[in-house]
């Protein structure tokens, strides 16, 4: 079966602090993973997509990896401010024409 | 370009009425997307369209949910009668389906509320 697992499923952290997400997941076959951003009561935001050949990409104070083999992926979130307060979820595409698999989220706090 | 427009933000309906949910993708995306979430499930994929056309609607939950796409800009996803387990927020997202690993883009959502 399908699916996309997400840990920590809540996380609070000082302003500043830096911060890594995890996603595992059991999809096949892979197209592309995804990192989206969801502040409360908006649509997701991508953050950042990856391909199999893709190990690593940053946007910004976000980078991702994934490893493949493993079927793991991170979010790392540097310095992290206020605005990062969200929900970030982990989003795994399994066939070409981008039918996507939804992790469940971690919500992020990040407090002064 | 004014991203992936919505209509209407939040819904309060009856049990039973008829509920009608409007998107207009970006402009020249030619996949689009509904998507569900509820505290419980998450986001779930209901249908996707390319090119105007179904192409995959095994998420819809069933036959109370119909969605059409007439042209390029314009999708929606009728609910038929609604019940109170209806309650979600809705997305649409659209996409240019090419080569590659192509981004989604996100509306703002609908809020439904059944009662």
């Amino acid at each position: 079966k399908n699916q996309v697992e997400q840990s920590p499923q809540s996380l609070i952290i000082l302003e500043g602090k830096n911060c890594t997400l995890q996603c595992n997941y059991t999809v096949s076959p892979f197209s592309n993973l995804r990192w989206y951003k969801q502040d409360t009561g908006r649509g997701p935001v991508s953050l950042t997509i990856m391909t199999f050949s893709e190990n690593t990409k940053s946007n910004g104070r976000y980078t991702a990896t994934l490893d493949a083999d493993t079927k793991q992926s991170s979010l790392h979130i540097t310095a992290s401010q206020l605005s990062d307060s969200a929900s970030y979820i982990c989003v795994v595409s399994s066939t070409s024409y981008d039918k996507v698999i939804f992790g469940p989220g971690t919500s992020l706090s990040v407090i002064p | 370009d004014a991203g992936v427009i919505q209509s209407p933000r939040h819904e309060v309906t009856e049990m039973g009425q008829e509920v009608t949910l409007r998107c207009k993708p970006i402009s020249g995306h030619n996949s689009l997307f509904w998507y569900r979430q509820t505290m419980m499930r998450g986001l779930e994929l209901l249908i996707y369209f390319n090119n105007n056309v179904p192409i995959d609607d095994s998420g819809m939950p069933e036959d109370r949910f119909s969605a059409k796409m007439p042209n390029a800009s314009f999708s929606t996803l009728k609910i038929q009668p609604s019940e109170p387990r209806d309650s979600a927020v809705y997305f649409c997202a659209s996409s240019f389906f090419g080569t590659g690993a192509y981004e989604q883009y996100f509306g703002p959502g609908t809020r439904l509320t059944v009662t």
